[in-house]
């Protein structure tokens, strides 16, 4: 199993460029999650999703998109790219069953926005 | 609210020598705790949670539902400890909160 994969691993933008991020986990997971993690703030929650064609909004949902039309993809979308999005970002996931909370996250993605 | 305060940013102590990192948590309902773990150039990954009552790699910690705190002690520290260390809340909704994070560094 690859676990949960992330793609890009780097991406540099330009101000008010779009772009997507893909995060697929393999492990038949109901739940999936978008995070940012920058310096000194921790991971903060973007979106999540609860099932195949359901997301909601996290912490910092603003200037963000997501999407999940397959269970085992959960799309990130960035409609106009801004400095402050410059971070770091982690996609997650885990079983759907309310005794098993732990949470399997992606190597992350690196984006600058300039 | 969920809040989660971890407040150190920076920890630094030798090897073998003992190491708390420390947790306080605010939710009024009854919460589950996690640590999480971000060695150099890795992925997150769940180190423990307080459920399962388990020491991982010499860790452990223990909900203090009192004094509202989760801390992460090892009796003695070793260099492939440092790491980033993020504490995690989970209360009523899907969410988990996590705080700043510690990073920890163990000198030789």
């Amino acid at each position: 199993n690859a676990g949960v994969t992330q793609t890009p691993k780097f991406r540099v933008l330009k101000t008010g460029q779009s772009m997507t991020l893909l995060c697929a986990q393999d492990m038949n997971h109901e739940y999936m999650y978008w995070y940012r993690q920058d310096p000194g703030m921790g991971l903060r929650l973007i979106h999540y999703s609860v099932g195949e064609g359901t997301t909601a909004k996290g912490e910092v949902p603003d200037g963000y998109n997501v999407s999940r039309l397959k269970k085992q993809n959960f799309l990130l979308g960035l409609e106009s790219a801004a400095p402050s999005q410059t971070s770091v970002y982690f996609c997650a996931s885990r079983y759907g069953l309310v005794d098993t909370q732990t949470q399997y996250f992606g190597p992350g993605t690196r984006l600058l926005v300039l | 609210a969920q809040r989660v305060t971890q407040p150190e940013k920076l920890l630094s102590v030798f090897k073998g020598a003992p190491v708390e990192l420390k947790c306080n948590y605010s939710y009024s309902g009854s919460p589950e705790l996690f640590w999480y773990v971000q060695y150099s150039r890795q992925r997150l990954q769940l180190l423990l949670r307080h459920i399962s009552r388990e020491s991982i790699k010499g860790f452990t910690a223990d909900l203090n539902k009192g004094e509202t705190s989760f801390h992460l002690k090892k009796p003695f520290a070793q260099e492939e400890d440092s790491a980033m260390y993020y504490c995690a809340l989970k209360g009523g909704s899907e969410k988990l909160v996590f705080g700043k994070g510690t990073k920890l560094t163990v000198n030789p």
